[in-house]
């Protein structure tokens, strides 16, 4: 079946620091691809996502593109702030099951001044 | 302001005690679904429902009901909750169960089960 793995996390960065966090799928057929951001406290939010091959998210400075040869979807941010402090959550929705979103298990990101 | 609220946003029982978690979308949304979320697991699927009086189950379903009676409307049931009930709770709405349609959560219920 699909499934999403992400890398583990904590990951602590001083501000200004580039930031990669790891997403790969698998999945059959064509999936839809999305990275959302959860800051404490708060339900889920859509950051970003991409629908086809080649496509790249982009939203508040981060980017993912979703690479089919790779089945990879890894966020990228290149000057993060303390304000990006967060929990993120690789997801995929899969082409022929469109009722039911898979998620990671979730990176928690902390982001030192 | 469009938004999918939950109640209680804290709850603590007793093994055994009946509860009902409400979730509510002003978006006119027809796909509903609620997920728990667990460290290390991320947030799985408990019931979603594709619109009024259409409910199916989703990954882990067990101890839970739902009803969907009107569409902003979507309430999770735990008719005699148990410790591995202890989670926090998300529902969470979407214009169609389509594949490229954002899903909008509420701000959480953490329960927990004594």
């Amino acid at each position: 079946g699909n499934s999403v793995t992400q890398m583990e996390g904590p990951v602590t960065l001083s501000e200004e620091a580039f930031l990669t966090i790891n997403c790969t799928y698998t999945a059959t057929g064509y999936p839809s691809l999305f990275w959302y951001v959860q800051y404490p406290g708060e339900g889920l939010q859509l950051l970003l996502k991409a629908t086809k091959a080649d496509d790249k998210g982009s939203n508040k400075g981060f980017e993912a593109t979703y690479r089919k040869e790779t089945t990879s979807f890894h966020l990228e941010k290149g000057s993060v702030q303390v304000s990006d402090s967060a929990v993120y959550f690789c997801a995929l929705m899969g082409w022929s099951s469109a009722s039911k979103i898979i998620f990671g298990s979730g990176t928690r990101l902390s982001i030192r001044p | 302001e469009a938004q999918v609220t939950q109640n209680p946003r804290y709850l603590i029982t007793v093994t055994g005690k009946k509860l009902t978690v409400t979730c509510s979308q002003n978006m006119n949304h027809e796909y509903m679904s609620w997920y728990r979320q667990d460290p290390g697991l991320g947030l799985r699927q408990i019931y979603y429902s594709m619109n009024v009086e259409v409910t199916d189950k989703g990954d882990v379903p067990e101890g839970y009901k739902v009803s969907r009676k009107e569409k902003r409307n979507f309430p999770l049931i735990l008719e005699s909750p148990s410790p591995n009930q202890t989670s926090l709770y998300f529902c969470a709405s979407s214009q169609t169960s389509g594949r490229n349609d954002e899903q909008f959560f509420g701000p959480g219920t953490r329960l927990t089960v004594l």
